[in-house]
């Protein structure tokens, strides 16, 4: 079964300072990864994922299969990148075969301080 | 284009009752997937539909729980008999094509359903 995990509930860093949100995940087969972002009132969107390798508002995140993560990174943090953040994952295959299930995290509500 | 539209926002039922959530999707796209966020978890699929038809329902309870996507008009997922244990925040999302993953997933801006 696959699982996502998003260790930290909520992440607070002040403004210009780095960020990381964690992301973990467990699946046998060859995963696709994304993150999710929800800012306050608005409705979920796609951030950014791995297939991809774009930085997207400063944000970037590498799959590392030895280590089954996929880290949201940026290096400088803005006041308006506080939101709620999902990882998630899908076992759909550059092929397109498989699933189109979307597994996500509990989520990491970012709060960054001025 | 309006993006997937849910409605309502918030939708208050006794235990007992039935809950109607509508989803309307993204002009053009056939494919709608519900998804249900209890408190304090993430998302958890429960049925993707193309018109007309259930593709896949396999995080859907067995029983009170229903969805269709027909011809015309929006999805509707039917709660029958609503327990406290419903209450939660239901997505709706659409896409393009089949999967959704290639062009990602639209989600809408949920249902709070409460039931008291």
């Amino acid at each position: 079964a696959q699982r996502v995990t998003q260790p930290e509930k909520l992440l607070s860093v002040f403004k210009g300072a780095p960020v990381e949100l964690k992301c973990n995940y467990s699946y046998s087969g060859s995963p696709e990864l994304f993150w999710y972002v929800q800012y306050s009132r608005q409705r979920l969107q796609l951030l950014l994922r791995h297939i991809s390798r774009e930085s997207i508002k400063g944000f970037t995140a590498d799959l590392n299969k030895g280590e089954t993560s996929f880290h949201l990174k940026k290096p400088f943090a803005q006041e308006e990148d506080s939101a709620m953040y999902y990882c998630a994952l899908s076992d759909l295959a550059y092929s397109g075969a498989g699933s189109y299930q979307l597994t996500f995290g509990k989520g990491t509500k970012l709060s960054v301080i001025p | 284009n309006a993006g997937v539209m849910q409605n309502p926002r918030h939708l208050v039922r006794r235990r007992g009752q039935e809950a109607r959530l509508r989803c309307s999707p993204m002009k053009g796209h056939s494919h709608v997937y519900w998804y249900r966020q209890l408190p304090e978890e993430g998302l958890k699929f429960m049925v993707y539909l193309q018109k007309e038809n259930i593709i896949d329902e396999s995080g859907m309870p067995k029983e009170r729980f229903s969805a269709e996507f027909p011809k015309e008009g929006p999805s509707i997922l039917r709660i029958q008999q609503v327990v406290r244990g419903d209450s939660a925040a239901y997505f709706c999302a659409s896409s393009l094509l089949a999967g959704g993953n290639a062009n990602g997933y639209t989600f809408g801006s949920g249902t709070r359903l409460t039931v008291v």
